[in-house]
């Protein structure tokens, strides 16, 4: 991808469990955000931390993010079958004022 | 929240003739707005970043006289993919950044357009 990749590309998990998705990026950022996508549609944003800050919760949402090693961890707890849908990542990149998209975990929640 | 209407949602066309797809925010000035390609099962590639008033800003490898973008108002930016082929084929998705306030920096997106060259 443009900015990063995440892992694992797809994560297939039993209602009620928990899943965990990573993002690795290259550059020095000003922010990092995590979106998720339904199959075939636009982008809804979920969640954004700020370079300067380490851990970030939203509803059932996590984010964890580590400056040193240029990487997030997004994390649903209680997952449900709703939840199934592409979760990306994206990099606000420091002085560009652009954001580029990891290459996206494709989660699937069985009920 | 904000609303970002992108139109319109599918095309098909013939080879050779172009296509305008059109990226609006309803309830908030986007002094930047964003179009992305994504091919099926990847993620997004951003294409270009438009600016109001000004030149839009390509990235490498994407060819400015072949996709077009106009920022005309704060709220409007078109995507034009002129004589389009069948290598054109893609979901076109623009994104538009509220540049004020708590919601700074975050990309409000359209719902996408899916372009089918013939």
């Amino acid at each position: 991808s443009q900015q990063g990749e995440e892992d694992p590309q797809a994560l297939s998990i039993q209602e009620g469990e928990n899943a965990t998705m990573n993002c690795s990026y290259k550059t020095s950022i000003n922010n990092l955000q995590w979106y998720r996508q339904n199959s075939g549609r636009g982008l809804v944003h979920l969640i954004l931390i700020r370079s300067n800050e380490r851990e970030k919760h939203s509803g059932r949402l996590r984010v964890t993010l580590d400056t040193s090693k240029k990487s997030s961890s997004l994390l649903i707890t209680a997952s449900r079958a709703a939840d199934t849908a592409s979760y990306f990542c994206a990099t606000d990149v420091y002085n560009f004022n652009k954001f580029y998209f990891g290459s996206g975990t494709k989660l699937n929640v069985k009920p | 929240g904000a609303v970002v209407s992108q139109h319109p949602s599918r095309v098909i066309c013939k080879s050779g003739t172009s296509v305008k797809i059109e990226c609006r925010s309803l309830d908030f000035q986007a002094t930047t707005m964003f179009w992305y390609r994504q091919f099926p099962k990847q993620s997004l590639m951003l294409m270009a970043t438009s600016n109001e008033g000004s030149k839009a800003t390509y990235e490498q490898g994407v060819e400015k006289d072949k996709f077009l973008i106009n920022h005309a108002s704060l709220t409007l930016s078109t995507l034009t993919v002129t004589s389009a082929h069948p290598e054109d084929s893609s979901f076109y998705i623009c994104s538009a950044v509220d540049g004020t306030g708590v919601a700074k920096n975050i990309q409000y997106f359209g719902a996408g357009t899916r372009l089918s060259v013939l």
